[in-house]
């Protein structure tokens, strides 16, 4: 089956400057790539997602980029706030058995 | 319009007890899932539901049965909880075109001692 490995687990940045998170995944059949954040607590709500036709896509602050060839996604955080702690994950959607699988989860802290 | 809501919130069990968590969404999609969620672990499919009337085994099935009541509902039964089944527990629907996306209910926290 897939297998999404998502890099850094935690990720520490001053305000004002970037952050970006990487992953993996293992099938070249999967098609669709969802980035969700979890604040503390709360349930994980989709941010952004971007299909495999597509190499970027930006939405205000936040960017993902694609890499089929290479298998490798990234979500990039500009001018980065304190309100963008939280936990981030990343998937990939394999059509073949309609499976989403998640990374494990990236820690984002922001400091004032 | 509640989205996808879970019941009960918070539950704190003794091992060999069972009990069935409530799933129920208002927005008539076909596709539901169960989730758990442990530190350093990410979001693992525990069981799923393409459609009303189908139920599908995920990554960690063992312990667990669901049923798709209806469109609407869909349940996950502890029959003998374990303190390994100590999680957070998230149900999802399907959204997107294909339904590859996933809107996440506000979850449960089970404790098993």
């Amino acid at each position: 089956g897939e297998n999404v490995e998502q890099h850094p687990s935690t990720l520490s940045v001053q305000e004002g400057d970037s952050a970006v998170i990487k992953c993996t995944y293992s099938d070249s059949a999967s098609n669709y790539f969802p980035w969700y954040k979890q604040e503390l607590g709360k349930r994980p709500q989709l941010i952004i997602d971007i299909r495999s036709n597509v190499g970027e896509k930006k939405d205000q602050r936040i960017a993902v980029t694609l890499n089929k060839t290479a298998k490798h996604f990234s979500l990039h955080i500009t001018e980065t706030q304190p309100e963008d702690s939280a936990v981030y994950f990343c998937a990939a959607f394999y059509s073949g058995y309609s499976t989403l699988t998640f990374g494990k989860g990236t820690m984002l802290l922001v400091s004032p | 319009n509640a989205g996808v809501t879970q019941t009960p919130k918070f539950q704190v069990l003794k091992t060999g007890q069972s009990m069935t968590l409530q799933c129920a969404q208002d927005m008539n999609h076909n596709s539901m899932y169960w989730y758990r969620q442990d530190p350093g672990m990410g979001l693992r499919l525990i069981y799923y539901s393409a459609s009303e009337g189908t139920t599908d085994k995920g990554e960690v099935p063992n312990g667990y049965n669901v049923s798709r009541l209806n469109k609407r509902e869909f349940s996950l039964r502890l029959e003998s909880a374990a303190p390994s089944q100590t999680s957070v527990y998230f149900c999802a629907i399907g959204v997107r075109t294909g339904g590859e996306g996933r809107y996440f209910g506000p979850g449960t926290r089970l404790t098993v001692t």
